[in-house]
């Protein structure tokens, strides 16, 4: 059975940084592209983030690029999302999925973000 | 990399049909045959429901289908069920590895 958990989520300070993980199971996860999604409060989905199965290579959403940073590691089967300097609107539900071909399969449950001062 | 358009809200009693809309551009929906639909119920994940324009996940039922004509896809329910009440989702490939969703649509069963 897939399943993605995620983790690190929590209040931070405006300008502030967090690193998010998750850890990956029942598939072959060094194979497979991964995604960061987020939702804000209320609001809708927001692709944010992909890797490719090595890491070479990785793409962001215009809003967020310089400031997140994706990566992973695949010999313990987890993915990252680094954020720094955090504004309010980074506020929401940040989800990782497998990426397979052109969509996501299997998402995990999320973690919160919450920037306030 | 504006989001894809979607109606806000769509309705219909149990049994009806309804069909959501999700229009983009040439560079996004009109540009590739990859067109993905996500329901989202309150407080959940969200779940593939079709991939690649038309197709379903094994276990999704086969009143979802989807389709596709321009800059526009859409996303039937047939025989609508309570538990089809939903947040749905689209999303389009936009080339050079990026994504994009749609805005949303609130499915509400009369």
């Amino acid at each position: 059975e897939v399943q993605l958990v995620e983790s690190g989520g929590g209040l931070v300070q405006p300008g502030g940084s967090l690193r998010l993980s998750c850890a990956a199971s029942g598939f072959t996860f060094s194979t497979d592209w991964m995604t960061w999604v987020r939702q804000a409060p209320g609001k809708g989905l927001e692709w944010v983030a992909n890797i490719k199965p090595d890491g070479s290579d990785k793409y962001y959403v215009d809003s967020v690029r310089g400031r997140f940073t994706v990566s992973r590691d695949n010999a313990k089967n987890s993915l990252y999302l680094q954020i720094d300097s955090l504004r309010g609107e980074d506020t929401a539900i940040y989800y990782c999925a497998r990426h397979y071909f052109q969509y996501f399969d299997f998402w995990g449950q999320g973690t919160l973000v919450t920037v306030s001062s | 990399q504006s989001a894809l358009t979607q109606p806000p809200s769509a309705s219909g009693s149990p049994g009806q049909s309804v069909t959501i809309s999700c229009t983009g551009t040439s560079s996004d929906v009109g540009g590739y045959n990859f067109v993905s639909w996500y329901q989202q119920h309150p407080g959940k994940a969200p779940k593939l429901m079709i991939f690649e324009v038309t197709k379903r996940p094994s276990g999704v039922p086969d009143r979802f289908s989807g389709s596709k004509s321009g800059n526009t896809a859409s996303l039937t329910v047939s025989g609508l069920q309570a538990e089809d009440e939903a947040d749905y989702y689209c999303n389009s490939y936009a080339g050079s590895d990026s994504y994009v969703f749609g805005t949303g649509t609130r499915v509400t069963v009369l």
